[in-house]
């Protein structure tokens, strides 16, 4: 069965530093997501991504977050300058129309740390 | 006011029993309605899909949704240690949009 993948598993960065959290969506699947969920708390959106560009996005999506498709597989969340309250689980998820519904699909996550 | 509301539990049961989760919600613009499960440390998955209101059934699963009351459940058959998780409902206005999440319930089925 199809599934999304995220790379690393556990990624270990100091504040300041440059990350970049990479997903392998689903074959057919048109919509990319991003979502993190801090420790104890609630999965939350971050963005959407289709047809190459951002189509929606929350207020948590600031300026030091970015997201591209650099190729025909791979979606990628680079955050510019990590922050110590950035140290959470960054999901990957993908959907596609089938029927009218959009069942998104999420990935097993990247647990990231920020020293 | 939060946008969805869900007690975190944990909620305890027998093996066997029929469980009951709910979340309440009050943006009217939700017509998507989702239930994922999610272990520790692990990625949600999806179990239910529904869209405006009514029930559906998926094995052991029943997802309800009530929009005029703002009110969605997912009712468990026949629980089983295995299902032992936390219980994510999910929530959008539209069909390709973000997710708004309940914060779970974290569920236990005794054996």
């Amino acid at each position: 069965e199809p599934e999304v993948t995220q790379t690393p598993s556990h990624q270990v960065t100091q504040m300041g530093q440059e990350v970049i959290l990479r997903c392998v969506p689903i074959s057919n699947h048109l919509y990319f997501y991003w979502y993190r969920q801090i420790l104890g708390q609630k999965v939350e959106f971050l963005v959407s991504f289709y047809n190459n560009e951002i189509s929606e996005k929350s207020e948590i999506f600031d300026d030091q977050f970015s997201v591209e498709r650099p190729d025909g597989s791979n979606f990628t969340l680079k955050i510019r300058s990590t922050k110590l309250e950035d140290s959470a689980m960054y999901f990957c998820a993908s959907s596609t129309p089938t029927g009218g519904r959009y069942e998104q699909y999420f990935g097993p996550g990247t647990r990231l740390t920020v020293t | 006011q939060k946008e969805v509301e869900q007690d975190p539990g944990p909620l305890s049961v027998p093996e066997g029993a029929i469980v009951s989760l709910n979340c309440t919600y009050s943006n009217s613009a939700f017509q998507y309605f989702m239930w994922y499960r999610q272990y520790s440390r692990k990625g949600p998955e999806l179990l239910m899909y529904t869209y405006s209101s009514g029930n559906k059934e998926d094995g052991r699963f029943t997802a309800q949704v009530d929009k005029s009351s703002k009110y969605i459940s997912l009712f468990i058959r026949d629980s089983q240690p295995s299902d032992s998780a936390t219980y994510l409902c999910a929530m959008s206005g539209g069909g390709a949009d973000g997710l708004t999440f309940g914060k779970g319930t974290h569920l236990i089925i005794q054996p």
